[in-house]
């Protein structure tokens, strides 16, 4: 079984230019939970898409979006990118929500912005 | 709002040392508790988890006991390898509300020969 997969695996970016990064998720997997991992900050929760709706924000400002398709798999969009926005990307998917569910993580794309 | 709390690291042991680093936690209710590690250049794996009060989880040799009296889910290893050497990341999940977990920022294990 194909695990979550990433992509691109590494985006270069200048200032001011927008980012896509996609995701697909373990297949049967409904919940699709994105996380920046900045350096020395740890994971910090971004979105979480289930069903195709967004269910769950976390405090980043409304440049960070995203989707979800109708199969399951997600798009974070970064409008605007600013010097701190590099960082580690994950997107994680669980069968069902996160209490019960394991989330499964990707390998990230790695965001650099000059 | 949650929390979750890791010691600093790295934490340096010789290979055959005992592991523990402390995880404790901040919710409401009865969260779920989970450890996920990251080696060098991947992403997080799942390495073990526990739902409720005095559950322990394990797998490769790791353990972690939730303590809720304590508020405490500390991972465990009685002998450590090289291999072992990775970031490890404490997580809580509540039971109730937005379902969003909350990661500790990740302690890293280095294991020397």
């Amino acid at each position: 079984e194909a695990g979550v997969t990433q992509s691109p695996t590494h985006l270069i970016k200048t200032r001011g230019q927008q980012a896509t990064l996609r995701c697909s998720p373990i297949s049967g997997h409904t919940s699709v939970y994105w996380y920046q991992q900045a350096l020395g900050l740890g994971l910090q929760f971004l979105l979480w898409y289930d069903e195709g709706e967004e269910r769950n924000r976390g405090n980043f400002p409304p440049r960070f979006s995203g989707r979800q398709f109708p199969n399951y798999s997600s798009e974070l969009n970064v409008n605007a990118l600013e010097l701190e926005d590099s960082a580690l990307y994950l997107c994680a998917s669980s069968f069902g929500q996160a209490n019960q569910e394991t989330q499964y993580f990707g390998p990230g794309t790695r965001l650099l912005v000059l | 709002g949650n929390s979750v709390t890791q010691m600093e690291g790295p934490v340096t042991l010789s290979e055959e040392a005992f592991l523990t680093i402390n995880c404790t936690y901040t919710a409401t209710g009865y969260p779920s508790l989970f450890w996920y590690v990251q080696y060098p250049g991947e992403g997080l794996q799942l390495l073990l988890k526990a739902t409720k009060a005095d559950d322990k989880g394990s797998n490769k040799g790791f353990e972690a006991t939730y303590r809720k009296e304590t508020t405490s889910f500390h991972l465990e290893k009685g002998s450590v390898q090289v291999s072992d050497s990775a970031v490890y990341f404490c997580a809580l999940v509540p039971s109730g509300g937005s379902y969003i977990p909350t990661f500790g920022r990740g302690t890293s294990l280095i294991v020397h020969p």
